[in-house]
C-alpha cells in the first residue's frame, strides 16, 4: 500500500479556516485519496475522498496537487467539534481495505 | 437505521479466556470489516467479510481470532485464550459495493481489557 505522510500534530483556532496537508510521493495512477477523522471515543468518520479534481462537500473541501503528490484537507470554518485525529489514506480502486496511519491530531482552540 | 452497532462497548476479562463480539452492520450493507485499535495508533485491519464469505485476512489475525458473518447479516470476532496484548479496541466497518470507493461507516468499537 502507498504510504501518506502527515504531521503528527496541528493547532488552530475556532472560527479560522485550517489546512491539514499530506503528502504521498508514491502515489499510483488508480489510488484515490480519503480522509477520515475520528473524535474522542468514538470510531472514524469518512469525510471526503478524491482521485485528481479537488472536491468540496458539507464537511470540509479537498485541495489535490496536480503531480497528486500532496493534498490538502481544508476545513472551511473550523469548530471545537472539528478537534480529532485526521487520516490521510491512500486507496486503489480495487482495494476494499483502508490502511490507516497515525494522522494529525487537530486541537482547536476557543 | 442507527448506523453500525457493536456489543459490548466494553469488556474485561481475565488473560486465558475467551471472548466474542457482536457487529451489526447497516442493514443494505454487504461488506463488513473489523480492525483493531491499540493506544496512540490508526486502526489496523484484521479481515473483511462480503456477504458472507471471508475474503481477506490480515496477518495479524492469528490463530487465536476467528470471525464469522452467517448469512451476511451480523458478524462476530472470537478472541480464544486471551493475552494481554490483545488489549485493544475492536472496530467494526461496514460498506456497500454499489459504486467506486465507497465510504465505510464505523461502529464505536468493543473496548477490550485483559487483566
Amino acid at each position: 500500500d502507498a504510504k501518506t505522510t502527515q504531521p503528527n500534530s496541528m493547532e488552530s483556532n475556532e472560527e479560522e479556516p485550517v489546512h491539514l496537508p499530506c503528502n504521498h510521493s508514491t502515489i499510483s495512477g488508480t489510488d484515490y485519496i480519503h480522509w477520515y477523522r475520528q473524535l474522542p471515543s468514538q470510531g472514524p468518520e469518512y469525510v471526503i475522498h478524491g482521485l485528481t479534481s479537488n472536491v468540496n462537500n458539507r464537511m470540509a473541501s479537498l485541495a489535490i496537487a496536480e503531480d497528486r503528490k500532496s493534498s490538502t484537507l481544508i476545513l472551511h470554518r473550523a469548530t471545537l467539534r472539528d478537534a480529532a485525529v485526521y487520516y490521510c489514506i491512500l486507496r486503489d480502486q480495487g482495494a476494499q481495505k483502508l490502511v490507516f496511519g497515525q494522522g494529525t491530531r487537530l486541537t482547536i482552540n476557543p | 437505521d442507527t448506523g453500525v452497532s457493536q456489543n459490548p462497548r466494553h469488556k474485561i476479562t481475565k488473560r486465558g479466556q475467551n471472548v466474542t463480539f457482536r457487529c451489526d452492520p447497516i442493514s443494505e450493507h454487504n461488506r463488513l470489516y473489523w480492525y483493531r485499535q491499540t493506544l496512540g495508533q490508526g486502526p489496523e485491519f484484521l479481515t473483511y467479510f462480503q456477504n458472507e464469505a471471508q475474503l481477506e485476512k490480515s496477518r495479524l489475525l492469528s490463530d487465536r481470532f476467528s470471525a464469522e458473518r452467517p448469512k451476511g447479516s451480523f458478524s462476530t470476532l472470537e478472541i480464544q485464550r486471551t493475552e494481554q496484548g490483545d488489549s485493544a479496541m475492536y472496530l467494526c466497518a461496514s460498506s456497500w459495493t454499489g459504486g467506486m470507493n465507497t465510504e465505510a461507516f464505523f461502529g464505536q468499537g468493543t473496548r477490550l481489557t485483559v487483566v
